[in-house]
């Protein structure tokens, strides 16, 4: 079946480690997305890429870094630069040409620094 | 500012109605989307508004209006699996899309 994996779900980081979020996509989505959830506030775009080899900063990229190498995969690294980073990360993709421009998500995966 | 507004928590009963309201001031609009998300799973794709009106989908119904910058989602027939939080997200001129917080319905037997 076609989705989105990501991997770890669960990832726990002491302060001043980097951690790697994979994302893999099986739909053939060329835009990928990743965003953080925090209790109490909507989704937060941290980087988005639309092609291969190219990607975009969201609202709070300090402290995160991306690489699309290949269509299928857009890994997120929580570097230690990032000062809060215990949040929920959700990856998402999206066909382009798609009548609605509906994303479709991965399951997450949930960060906590020790 | 850009701005998302839903309630934070409804409460509802098993089998009956009820009507999540989101209101938005965003700049620009080409399209409003409902998404239902599970504690702790990610959000699943419910509805799509681009004009005003009405969109009935089974249980559950999107609604627009442009003008006032507001849409509600109708949940009919209550089910406990319906308990979920309800995300509101509009995207605006340069087709970014800009969340609500979400809103967080539980259903009692």
């Amino acid at each position: 079946d076609g989705g989105i994996t990501q991997s770890p779900k669960y990832l726990f980081r002491k302060e001043g480690q980097n951690v790697t979020l994979s994302c893999e996509q099986n739909l053939n989505h060329d835009a990928m997305y990743w965003y953080r959830q925090d209790p109490g506030q909507g989704l937060r775009l941290i980087y988005y890429s639309q092609i291969v080899n190219d990607f975009q900063k969201g609202d709070i990229a300090e402290g995160y870094s991306v690489s699309r190498e290949k269509k299928e995969s857009f890994p997120l690294t929580v570097t230690s630069a990032q000062k809060n980073p215990t949040a929920f990360y959700l990856c998402a993709s999206r066909g382009v040409g798609s009548e609605t421009g509906e994303l479709f998500f991965g399951e997450g995966s949930r960060l906590t620094v020790l | 500012g850009q701005n998302i507004d839903q309630p934070t928590e409804m409460t509802a009963t098993e089998g009956a109605i009820v009507q999540i309201n989101c209101t938005y001031q965003t700049s620009g609009f080409n399209g409003l989307f409902w998404y239902q998300q599970h504690a702790g799973e990610a959000p699943t794709f419910l509805s799509y508004n681009v004009l005003d009106g009405l969109e009935e989908k089974g249980r559950f119904s999107s609604f627009l209006s442009r003008s006032k910058g507001y849409s509600y989602l109708l949940l009919k027939e209550l089910q406990m699996k319906d308990s979920a939080s309800y995300l509101c997200a509009v995207k605006d001129s340069n087709y970014q899309l800009i969340w609500g917080a979400g809103t967080k319905l539980i259903i009692k037997p």
